[in-house]
């Protein structure tokens, strides 16, 4: 079946324009992840949505960061006003839930801010 | 404040020798331990875990060993073949399913097996 799909797949923006990053989960999976890779560095959490619950933001760097997810499906993950220091990997990752904990990555997108 | 180390960047193997991939770790909250795969390119495929209430586990040509007192775990790939070739990711989480399953990762760790 079709795996978590992430669009653009690389991003190219000017330093201060806003970004939208959106995240197509495995059909059925209720838990969704945000994570971004910056060079040289491992993955970093940034948001968690299970099903119809308040999302977990811990992870969100500042606050012109910010997610949804429609109908608990698609995921849309915003910066506002970018900086160079967001330059970075962003990977989407779906979990089943239940007894099937596996976490199951997209292919990310690559945002480089100029 | 990193917790989930892994200190060597690199590391080559002949192929049919044994890979050791080494990870130490800090918070004593973490309950699970998971190596994933990275092709470039590509997202990270989950590869084996294993439970904090166990020492060892085990699937087909990949062991992982968790020494808990030490906060230590290790990734044995036996034998190595030229396409495990890639970069390992060690991560953990407080729980696999819930608020608590989100992961911290190490910094990852580029295996090349030399045919």
């Amino acid at each position: 079946g079709a795996g978590v799909s992430q669009s653009p797949s690389n991003k190219v923006t000017e330093k201060g324009k806003d970004v939208e990053l959106r995240c197509d989960p495995i059909s059925g999976h209720t838990a969704l992840y945000w994570y971004r890779q910056s060079l040289g560095q491992g993955l970093e959490f940034l948001i968690y949505f299970q099903g119809n619950s308040a999302p977990d933001k811990s992870g969100l760097p500042s606050d012109r960061f910010s997610a949804e997810r429609t109908g608990g499906s698609v995921s849309t993950l915003t910066i506002q006003r970018t900086q160079q220091e967001d330059s970075a990997v962003y990977l989407c990752a779906s979990s089943p839930g239940g007894g099937d904990y596996e976490q199951y990555f997209g292919p990310g997108t690559r945002l480089t801010v100029t | 404040d990193q917790q989930v180390k892994q200190n060597s960047p690199s590391l080559s193997v002949q192929e049919g020798r044994i890979s050791i991939l080494n990870c130490d770790y800090t918070n004593s909250m973490f309950d699970y331990f998971l190596w994933y795969k990275k092709y470039p390119a590509e997202g990270p495929t989950f590869l084996i875990s294993i439970s904090s209430i166990k020492d060892k586990n085990e699937d087909g040509r990949f062991t992982v060993f968790l020494n808990k007192s030490a906060k230590h775990l290790s990734l044995h790939i036996v034998p190595s073949q030229p396409g495990d070739s890639a970069v390992y990711f060690c991560a953990a989480s407080r729980a696999l399913t819930g608020a608590n399953s989100k992961l911290t990762f190490g910094k990852g760790i580029t295996l090349s097996v030399r045919p």
